[in-house]
């Protein structure tokens, strides 16, 4: 069973960093595109950025928005899928998904971990 | 970014057809392959895979939860609606980087 748990949310103040981790177990970790997805409240989904799989040298790719700010990374050793996210703003709190991306769409989200960025 | 549009809400009755919309910006599709998903999400819940690829259903759905169309503008149907299909519907493309959603239809008892 494909298993995706994040950690690491919390409350941050703005112009802080935060570090969010999501565990992947049931499948290779390394055959796969993983992604972080962004949903603030009420509002519809923004897709962050991707890391790509093993095949394609984990090469990365970012939304424009978050671009020098967030940072994607994984441990292929444990499969951790990691986001690092620097110079956080109030626009930034949402619920963060780490996702399996596939060209079949996203069948497997994570529950989420809530970041809300305020002082 | 590819902008995609829908309907901020609609209202049916349990039983009846639920036609949801979404137009894309511009096309995308390649080739035979439309790259448009759907997704459902209820509160306090992450999103969950419908249909992908504009018509094809994700595994454990629903056969009464169908999609269609091509370029730039698609359909997910429900039908017949059921109490629990109360929710919000998301579309979503992959054919330009960065992937993006819709805005969310949410399904409304009449």
């Amino acid at each position: 069973e494909v298993k995706l748990l994040e950690s690491g949310g919390g409350l941050v103040q703005p112009g802080g960093s935060l570090r969010l981790s999501c565990a992947a177990s049931g499948f290779t970790f390394t055959d796969f595109y993983m992604s972080w997805i962004r949903q603030p409240p009420g509002k519809a989904p923004e897709w962050l950025g991707v890391i790509r799989n093993k095949a394609n040298g984990y090469t990365t790719e970012y939304n424009p928005s978050v671009k020098g700010r967030f940072t994607i990374s994984r441990d292929n050793t444990q499969n951790i899928l990691y986001l690092q996210m620097n110079t956080l703003r109030a626009e930034d709190t949402a619920i963060y998904y780490c996702a399996r991306q596939t060209t079949e769409g996203i069948a497997y989200w994570g529950q989420g971990t809530l970041v809300t960025v305020s002082s | 970014d590819i902008v995609l549009t829908q309907s901020p809400a609609l209202a049916v009755s349990l039983g009846q057809r639920a036609t949801i919309s979404c137009r894309a910006s511009q096309s995308v599709s390649i080739s035979r392959y439309n790259l448009m998903h759907w997704y459902q999400q209820k509160p306090g819940q992450q999103p969950k895979l419908l249909i992908y690829r504009a018509s094809n259903l994700a595994s454990g759905i629903p056969a009464r939860f169908s999609g269609s169309g091509s370029g730039t503008d698609f359909t997910l149907t429900i039908n017949p609606v059921q109490a629990d299909d109360i929710a919000t519907y998301y579309c979503q493309q992959s054919r330009e980087s960065p992937p993006t959603f819709g805005g969310g239809t949410k399904l409304e008892l009449k």
